[in-house]
């Protein structure tokens, strides 16, 4: 069975920092593309970063470039979402999701999401 | 920020057929293929179309999708109370910085 579990969300304040984490099993990790997705009950769903399988391609939305940083441990299954300088407009549930094609970190359907983890960033 | 546009809400009764739409732009739907997506509250959302009209395995035919110039329509047959959940639209917006871009979401009520 395809999982994702997504960790590390919390409360943090305002301009801190926090690093998620999304350990995958059930396929063959490096072989996929990983992104991130976030969602705010005003805003829906948005889409905040993206990753090649071989980790050497990254993608960013223009709200979160420059502060946030996106990388994977194909050793160990994990992709990892490293969040600074946050904000209050930050704060969301964030999700993993595998991409359903091997070949494009963009352009692609996301196939399987983690559970999501909660992030709140405070003014 | 949703860029692609979808109808708050649709209803219908249990059996019947509804249908959503998502209207995007040239650099969104128009260039890139669309997808669908299904939240039951409380849980993630879940693929239920992808390449504009094709099935993971496991979904049933009565979900369907179809695309046209810059809008895209997700079409549910059968309607069962099991349906009711949100559904969003999401394709790849390639104007400047390519990102991915989702729909506002749909409500579905089984009446």
């Amino acid at each position: 069975e395809v999982r994702l579990v997504e960790s590390g969300g919390g409360l943090v304040q305002s301009g801190g920092s926090l690093r998620l984490s999304c350990e995958a099993s059930g396929f063959t990790f490096s072989s996929y593309p990983m992104t991130w997705v976030r969602q705010t009950p005003g805003k829906g769903l948005e889409w905040v970063s993206g990753i090649s399988g071989s980790g050497d391609t990254t993608y960013y939305a223009d709200s979160v470039k420059g502060r946030f940083t996106i990388s994977r441990d194909n050793s160990k299954n994990t992709v990892f979402l490293q969040l600074n300088s946050l904000r209050v407009e930050d704060t969301a549930i964030y999700y993993c999701a595998k991409l359903y094609y091997g070949d494009y970190a963009v352009l692609n359907a996301f196939e399987i999401w983690g559970q999501g983890t909660l992030v709140a960033a405070s003014s | 920020q949703s860029v692609l546009t979808q109808p708050p809400s649709v209803s219908a009764a249990p059996g019947q057929k509804v249908t959503i739409s998502c209207s995007g732009s040239a650099s969104n739907i128009g260039s890139n293929y669309v997808s669908w997506y299904q939240q039951l509250p409380g849980t993630a959302p879940k693929l239920l179309i992808y390449d504009n009209n094709k099935r993971p395995s496991g979904i049933p035919d009565r979900f369907s999708g179809s695309k046209s110039g810059t809008s895209a329509t997700l079409g549910i047959t059968g309607l069962q109370t099991g349906d009711e959940a949100d559904y969003y639209c999401g394709t790849w917006d390639t104007s400047l910085n390519t990102g991915g871009v989702f729909g506002t979401g749909t409500r579905v009520t089984v009446l």
